[in-house]
Formats: C-alpha cells, structure tokens, sequence
C-alpha cells in the first residue's frame, strides 16, 4: 500500500523568505508524484507533478520540486515567497499501474507573514 | 478549461436526512472521485468511478454510496446523515487516457449536520 508523509503540518515563514515544505512517500512499485495547493475556501490546484524524466520539476506560481528516490522524497521549494502563498499544500502519489487513484498526504499549511 | 462544479458550497442538514451532493465536470472524463477533507487528516477518497454505473469504493466508504447516471455527474448519496460526517467533501475528475494523471478539482462543498 502507498501512504504519503508530510512532516510539518504548519509552516510560519516571513515574506520573501524561501520556504521548503517537505514530502515522503512510500510504494513498492514506480510512482508518479504531485503538489497540489489549496487557498481558502477553494479546491485543489495543480502545482507540479513528477512522472518522469528531469528529477527537477518547476511549477507554477515559481515553485519547483525534486524528485529523490534514493530518499524517497518529493520535497517542494520556493526561493522567495510571497504573502499570497498563503494556502494549504497537499502532496500525492499514484503507482504508474494504476494512475487514476491518488494518495493524499496530510497537508502543510504555510503561513506567510510580512 | 476544465470545470468541475459541486451544487452547493454551504449545506446545513439535519441528523438522520438524506444528503445529495452533487458534482458535475465539462471535460468528458471518464473517471471522478468524491472526498472528504478534515483537519489533519488530508483527503480521503469515498468512491470514486471509471466508467458510468461503474463505482469502487475508496478508502472510507462506510455511511456513503454513489450513483452515475452519466458520465458528466457523480452524485454522493448520505443515506442518513450523522455528525460525523460533518466535513467539507471535494469532487475531482480525471481522464483515464493520456499521460497527464492530474485530477481535477471542485470548489467544495462544507456539509453541517446537526
């Protein structure tokens, strides 16, 4: 069975800071992995998402990922955030076998303050 | 542009009534997914479906069951709503063919029962 970890439910940062929301995941098999965010009182939105190639993975919005898998890891970056980061961020895997089904973690809220 | 839309933002129930919400997406995917999303507890999937009248359950089935007439809706049926299925519930769709795997997703529906 896949589960997804993310570590820090919340994280405070100040604006132009940069911001590392980290992610782990764990499967048997391949998987495909995304970054979702959520802003308040709307759904869910795609940041970025790995399915194969380039272990770097840029994003909307300056955001960009890599893909470890020695580590198994998928951890989020941004280098200089900005008070309209403010969301909840959402981590996901899906096994390349069976992509129609995602894994959710349990979400990072980040909190950017001036 | 993809659009999936939940038919109520707000829902205020009464123990014991029967709940529909419903989900419609305009991109002719063939698979969609209802959620609940709790406060440290990420998203759950409920159900989700891959074809019409086709339905699998996810991982918290239980006091919940689906229906899809057509491919474009995918209600979520509360047999009798309790308190704790107070939540807010998010609908999503994907396509089944293609290699983007990304879902889709509604802006929510916040369900009270009281």
């Amino acid at each position: 069975a896949q589960s997804v970890t993310q570590l820090d439910s919340q994280v405070p940062v100040f604006e132009e800071a940069p911001v590392e929301l980290r992610c782990n995941y764990s499967s048997s098999v391949s998987v495909y992995l995304f970054w979702y965010v959520q802003y308040p009182n709307q759904g869910l939105q795609l940041l970025l998402k790995y399915l194969s190639g380039s272990t770097l993975v840029k994003g909307i919005n300056g955001f960009e990922a890599e893909f470890n898998k020695s580590q198994t890891s998928f951890h989020l970056r941004k280098p200089s955030v900005h008070i309209s980061d403010t969301a909840e961020y959402f981590c996901a895997s899906t096994n390349t076998g069976t992509a129609s089904k995602l894994t959710f973690g349990t979400g990072t809220r980040l909190q950017v303050t001036l | 542009d993809v659009k999936v839309t939940q038919s109520s933002r707000y829902l205020v129930k009464r123990t014991g009534e029967k709940v529909f919400l419903e989900c419609v997406q305009d991109m002719d995917h063939e698979n969609m997914f209802w959620y609940r999303q709790d406060p440290g507890l990420g998203l759950r999937l409920i159900y989700f479906s891959y074809d019409v009248k086709m339905k699998e359950k996810g991982d918290i089935p239980e006091g919940y069951s689906v229906s899809r007439e057509k491919k474009e809706r995918f209600s979520l049926i509360l047999e009798s709503a309790s308190t704790n299925q107070t939540s807010m519930y998010l609908c999503a769709s994907s396509a089944s063919s293609g290699d983007s795997y990304e879902q889709y997703f509604g802006p929510g529906t916040r369900l009270t029962v009281t």
